[in-house]
This record gives C-alpha cells, sequence and structure tokens, in this order.
C-alpha cells in the first residue's frame, strides 16, 4: 500500500498568513494527488485535484503543486473559514490512501 | 442540485450485520463509479471500497480491514449505492460517507454520512 505522510500534523496560524502543508508518498505517484478540506461535522471537500487543478468554486488562494513523492498545498493569505483539518489522497493504484491529515488552527 | 444522502447506521453489536444506504440525484448516477469512505471517531479518512459501472460489469475494490466482510451494491435505477456489512467489530464504528467519483478519478460530490457504531 502506498502510505502518504503529511507535515505538520497539526499548525497554528494567523488570519491572512500563507501556509503551507507538504504530502509525502512512499512510492511515486505520478501527479494522481488531491486536497480535501474538512470542517468539524461536514463531509470533506475536494480542492485541489491531480496535485494542481484547482476544483471549480475553490478560492484561487488555494494552491497545490508537486510530482512523483512530495507535493504541497499552499493556502496564499488565510482566511477564517480556511481552519479546518486538510488531507491529501492517492489515486494511483488500490487501496486508495489518505494522508493522516492537518490540523490548522487559529493562533 | 447535487445531493447525496445516506441513511441506515445505527447502533449493532460485535458480530452483527447492516445495510447502510446512499441516494444520489441531481447527477446522473449511472454513468460513474461511486466510493464508502469512513471516518471513526477522532480520526482520519478511510476508503473503503468502490463499485464500479455498467460498463464496467460493477467491479469492487475493498480496502483489506473490510475485504470479505463488506460487499457495496448499486441499483442504477434508484440512483442508489449500498453497503451491506457483515462480522462487524467494534473498529468499524465510524461515520460512513458515500461520494462519487468524478471523471478524473476524484471524489467530488459527498454525503453528510451516517454513523454506524458497533457495541454490546
Amino acid at each position: 500500500d502506498i502510505q502518504l505522510t503529511q507535515s505538520p500534523s497539526f499548525l497554528s496560524a494567523s488570519v491572512g498568513d500563507r501556509v503551507t502543508i507538504t504530502c509525502r508518498a512512499s512510492q511515486g505517484i505520478n501527479n494522481y494527488l488531491a486536497w480535501y478540506q474538512q470542517k468539524p461535522g461536514e463531509a470533506p471537500k475536494l480542492l485541489i485535484y491531480t496535485a494542481s487543478i484547482l476544483q471549480s468554486g475553490v478560492p484561487s488562494r488555494f494552491s497545490g503543486s508537486g510530482s512523483g513523492t512530495e507535493f504541497t498545498l499552499t493556502i496564499s493569505s488565510l482566511q477564517p473559514e480556511d481552519f479546518a483539518t486538510y488531507y491529501c489522497r492517492q489515486r494511483i493504484s488500490y487501496p486508495i490512501t489518505f494522508g493522516q491529515g492537518t490540523r490548522l488552527e487559529i493562533k | 442540485e447535487v445531493q447525496v444522502v445516506e441513511s441506515g447506521g445505527h447502533l449493532v453489536q460485535p458480530g452483527g450485520s447492516l445495510r447502510i444506504s446512499c441516494a444520489a440525484s441531481g447527477i446522473t448516477f449511472s454513468d460513474h463509479y461511486m466510493d464508502w469512505v469512513r471516518q471513526a471517531p477522532g480520526k482520519g479518512l478511510e476508503w473503503v471500497g468502490r463499485i464500479g459501472k455498467r460498463s464496467s460489469s460493477f467491479a469492487t475494490q475493498y480496502a483489506a480491514s473490510v475485504k470479505g466482510r463488506f460487499t457495496i451494491l448499486r441499483d442504477d435505477s434508484k440512483n442508489s449505492l449500498y453497503l451491506q456489512m457483515n462480522s462487524l467489530n467494534t473498529e468499524d464504528t465510524a461515520v460512513y460517507f458515500c461520494t462519487r467519483v468524478s471523471n478524473y478519478w476524484d471524489n467530488d460530490y459527498w454525503g453528510q454520512g451516517t454513523p454506524v457504531t458497533v457495541s454490546s
């Protein structure tokens, strides 16, 4: 199985900050990586697919990059509604796997 | 408007069985693969399994943790997805999400989840 390791697991930041979350895969996954945002009590929401393509309706302050084994999600200027947990997910092979999550909290 | 609604989750004893359902509207259900994803209390997301569409003979894939115990079914005439869960154990306690697989193989529409608790 392909393991995805996110760093950091916890991040404290302020409104207006630029933040970056990293996802490392245990083997190459080309660009078959997506990022999801989840708020407490809600379903996950797709933010970015194929490593860097912004899902329709997602604000442009979100961006993704990477290929192979290392990927990043960047939020250019944090807004109050961005405080949530973020997950990466690979789809190159079964079983589909998620990272352990990065919890982003208000400083 | 796209709607995905799960139902049927409740308290089950260890060793028991349960079938949960998912009803989708506002999408061409039969054109898409569908996934189940679960989330144990306070934990991260875990992919449970996938069912293909008719053109793939409704092929299924499962996580190792549920293979042989869980079965994913679909009824395209009812725009519905099902998860039959047998031999349940406490580690299956989770909120179960039904989610559509998009044309680029990611999960773009999700239901709100249905909670399953396995406890004596």
